[in-house]
């Protein structure tokens, strides 16, 4: 069974731009989540998405937003970047979305602002 | 709040010696429990869980963890650790209802000597 897969690895953009990251969770899953990786705060959650509703959302602004696709593959979006959006951002997937179920993550999308 | 602190940023042990990464969460409600570990350039492996009952959980690689409600702590253990063990180890709490909407620790990274 195919793991949970990103795209891109690795992405530079410019302070303002906009960026899109994508996720394609395991066979089956239908809960997604996203978090974002960085050195000084660790490891924050940005939001979850289930049957294609988002069901939680983490503390960030309103520049961070997300969809999830009819095959539960999904979709982050950030606009207007700033320096500190730099981070890893990874995507997990789980069945159900419970926390019963063990989540599945993703190797991550490398993003650089400069 | 909730929140997961993992006081240890960086722990070094020589190979075949024990291991004990200590991880305290705050958490209003019952807590579900994890352990994570990230080898460099890969996402999280999930290690072990903790729901209930049982205070002493088995995972993958030979790795453990007790849950004590006293202390509101979920420290993990490996009597004897092996080169590949290095990597960077993360405690993650989440809570019935809340989804995936886990908080997770800063990390601890851990170096193995031979």
């Amino acid at each position: 069974k195919a793991g949970v897969t990103q795209t891109p690895r690795y992405l530079i953009k410019t302070r303002g731009q906009q960026v899109t990251l994508s996720c394609s969770p395991i066979s089956g899953h239908r809960s997604v989540s996203w978090y974002q990786q960085t050195p000084g705060q660790g490891l924050q959650f940005l939001f979850e998405y289930f049957s294609e509703t988002q069901r939680n959302k983490g503390n960030f602004p309103g520049r961070f937003s997300g969809r999830q696709f009819s095959n539960s593959r999904s979709e982050m979006n950030v606009s207007t970047l700033e320096l500190g959006d730099s981070a890893l951002y990874l995507c997990a997937s789980s069945l159900d979305g419970t926390a019963a179920y063990e989540q599945y993550f993703g190797p991550g999308t490398r993003l650089t602002v400069t | 709040a909730q929140s997961v602190t993992q006081p240890d940023i960086h722990i070094t042990v020589s190979e075949g010696a024990s291991l004990e990464l200590r991880c305290n969460y705050s958490y209003g409600a019952t807590p579900y429990l994890f352990w994570y570990v990230q080898s460099p350039g890969q996402g999280l492996q999930l290690l072990l869980k903790y729901f209930s009952g049982d205070t002493l959980v088995q995972g993958i690689k030979g790795f453990e963890a007790e849950f004590k409600r006293s202390q509101s702590s979920f420290n993990l253990r490996k009597p004897s650790v092996h080169w590949s063990d290095a990597a960077e180890y993360f405690c993650a709490v989440g809570a019935l209802g809340t989804g995936n909407q886990f908080y997770f620790g800063t990390g601890t990274s851990l170096t193995v000597i031979p």
